[in-house]
């Protein structure tokens, strides 16, 4: 899987946009992006996923770059229930080893 | 749909007891997978099914066994327990067709061996 790079933290006031930054710039041609998150003493919640199309769900949107080698994940409106530790993963979707998490974003949301 | 959930949440255990670890998904996901988080680290895979009647090996399954006689269900099991296997446990589980990074994880066992 490719390795990605996060920033360690941020802020974003409750009702703003969120949006997370991941750099992948090692991504293969067909490794997806994926993105979970893990609230304080919770199990890890999958967000979303792309390849290279911008992607949207009830949750999140995704914006890849157009040449993959980084996405951003919005938070459209955030709030307190969302902050938690984001993590960007990059793999191929049929690769049964475990999931890297690796140290992710901690988002902070404040009133 | 309740998704996935894991029985017990809690429990401790002394030395060398046993214990077995339920894991149960109710979206008729072909994969499913045990994995341990120490405070402060990442996950660890322990082990995981791509089917029913199938098991592999993860990253750390020395100490541990697992089943999955049924599609819902994925058995974890500590013959011995040792303190070293204090953590907390989730499973998780994902499509086949979707691939294996979209899983979808419990809500966690916390297991204390003294």
């Amino acid at each position: 899987d490719a390795k990605t790079t996060q920033p360690t933290s941020m802020d974003c006031a409750e009702g703003r946009a969120a949006n997370l930054p991941c750099n992948h710039s090692t991504i293969s041609g067909n490794e997806y992006v994926y993105w979970y998150r893990q609230i304080h003493s919770q199990g890890p919640q999958y967000i979303i996923h792309g390849l290279k199309n911008n992607e949207t769900n009830e949750m999140a949107s995704l914006i890849i770059t157009e040449d993959r080698k980084s996405s951003t994940l919005i938070l459209p409106h955030a709030t307190l229930r969302d902050t938690a530790v984001y993590y960007c993963i990059v793999r191929a979707p049929y690769n049964t080893d475990k999931l890297i998490f690796g140290t992710g974003t901690r988002l902070q949301v404040f009133p | 749909n309740a998704g996935v959930t894991q029985t017990p949440k809690f429990r401790v255990l002394k030395t060398g007891q046993s214990m077995t670890l339920l894991c149960a998904q109710d979206m008729n996901h072909e994969y499913m997978y045990w994995y341990r988080q120490d405070p402060g680290m990442g996950l660890r895979l322990i082990h995981y099914s791509v089917g029913e009647g199938t098991t592999a090996k993860g990253e750390v399954p020395d100490g541990y066994n697992v089943s999955r006689l049924k599609k819902q269900n994925f058995l974890l099991g500590l013959e011995s327990a040792a303190p070293s296997q204090t953590s907390v446990y989730f499973c998780a589980s994902s499509f086949r067709t979707s691939g294996s990074g979209e899983q979808y994880f419990g809500p966690g066992t916390r297991l204390t061996v003294t």
